[in-house]
C-alpha cells in the first residue's frame, strides 16, 4: 500500500490564482481530512468527508472548497488564494468509519502565496 | 477556544534523560487521545494513543499517562535517543466527533 499520497509536494502561487491540491488513499478508509499547519499552531482541520459524497466543513473552512466523488480520492480546491493560505497542507485519512479516530497522514504540500 | 493545551513548547533533554510532555483538555466528551510525532519536512505519524478507560499504556519507550478526573495525560520518553528528536502533538478526539483537536507541538531536542 501507498498509504496517504499528496501533489504537489511544493507549490508557489500568486494572490489571486487558484488550483487544487491532490490527495489519494489506497486503504479503503471513509474518512479523509485536510489540515493546514502553520508555526506555533498545530493542525487545524480545513474540510472533512466521512465517505464518498459527503463533506463537511472544519475549523478553518473560508478559501477551500473540497468534493468526494471516489473513497479514494479528496482534493482540495483554492479558489483564489491569498498570502494568509501560505501553509503546510496535510491530508489524512481513517479506518475508522464514522469517526477521526486513528488518522494517518501524507507527506504534505508546501504552499505559498506571493 | 483552545480544546487541546499542551506544554512545554519547546523541550531540550540528554540522551537517555526522561522527556516528559503534558497536555490538557476541556472537552468532557473526548475519548480518544492520540499522540503524533512529526520530523522535519514530514507528515505527522501516530506513535501511541489512549482511551480512557486505562490510566496508562506503555509500548516500548513510549508511556502515556492518563488522568481523567484532573483531564491531562501526558507522554514519557525513556531513555531519549537523538533520533527522538522531534516535534511531538497530542490530540483529543470523541466517538460523536468528527475531528482530531490538536495541541500546539512540542519540540523535542536530545542532545548526545
Amino acid at each position: 500500500n501507498a498509504g496517504v499520497t499528496q501533489t504537489p509536494k511544493f507549490q508557489v502561487l500568486k494572490t489571486g490564482q487558484s488550483m487544487t491540491l491532490q490527495c489519494a488513499q489506497d486503504m479503503n478508509h471513509e474518512y479523509m481530512s485536510w489540515y493546514r499547519q502553520d508555526p506555533g499552531m498545530g493542525l487545524r482541520l480545513i474540510h472533512y468527508s466521512v465517505g464518498a459524497g459527503i463533506t463537511d466543513q472544519g475549523e478553518v473552512p473560508n478559501g477551500y472548497n473540497v468534493s468526494r466523488s471516489t473513497t479514494e480520492d479528496f482534493p482540495l480546491r483554492l479558489l483564489s488564494a491569498a498570502p494568509s493560505q501560505t501553509s503546510v497542507y496535510f491530508c489524512a485519512s481513517s479506518p475508522t468509519s464514522g469517526s477521526s479516530y486513528e488518522q494517518y497522514f501524507g507527506p504534505g504540500t508546501r504552499l505559498t502565496v506571493t | 477556544q483552545q480544546q487541546v493545551k499542551q506544554s512545554p513548547q519547546s523541550l531540550i533533554v540528554q540522551k537517555g534523560g526522561i522527556s516528559i510532555i503534558n497536555c490538557a483538555y476541556e472537552n468532557t466528551a473526548f475519548d480518544y487521545f492520540p499522540w503524533y510525532q512529526q520530523f522535519p519536512g514530514k507528515g505527522p505519524a501516530l506513535l501511541i494513543a489512549i482511551r480512557p478507560d486505562v490510566s496508562e499504556k506503555k509500548e516500548g519507550r513510549f508511556t502515556i499517562s492518563f488522568n481523567k478526573s484532573a483531564k491531562q495525560f501526558s507522554l514519557h520518553i525513556m531513555d531519549s535517543q537523538p533520533g527522538d528528536s522531534a516535534t511531538y502533538f497530542c490530540a483529543a478526539s470523541s466517538q460523536a466527533g468528527t475531528a482530531l483537536i490538536f495541541g500546539k507541538g512540542t519540540t523535542l531536542s536530545v542532545s548526545s
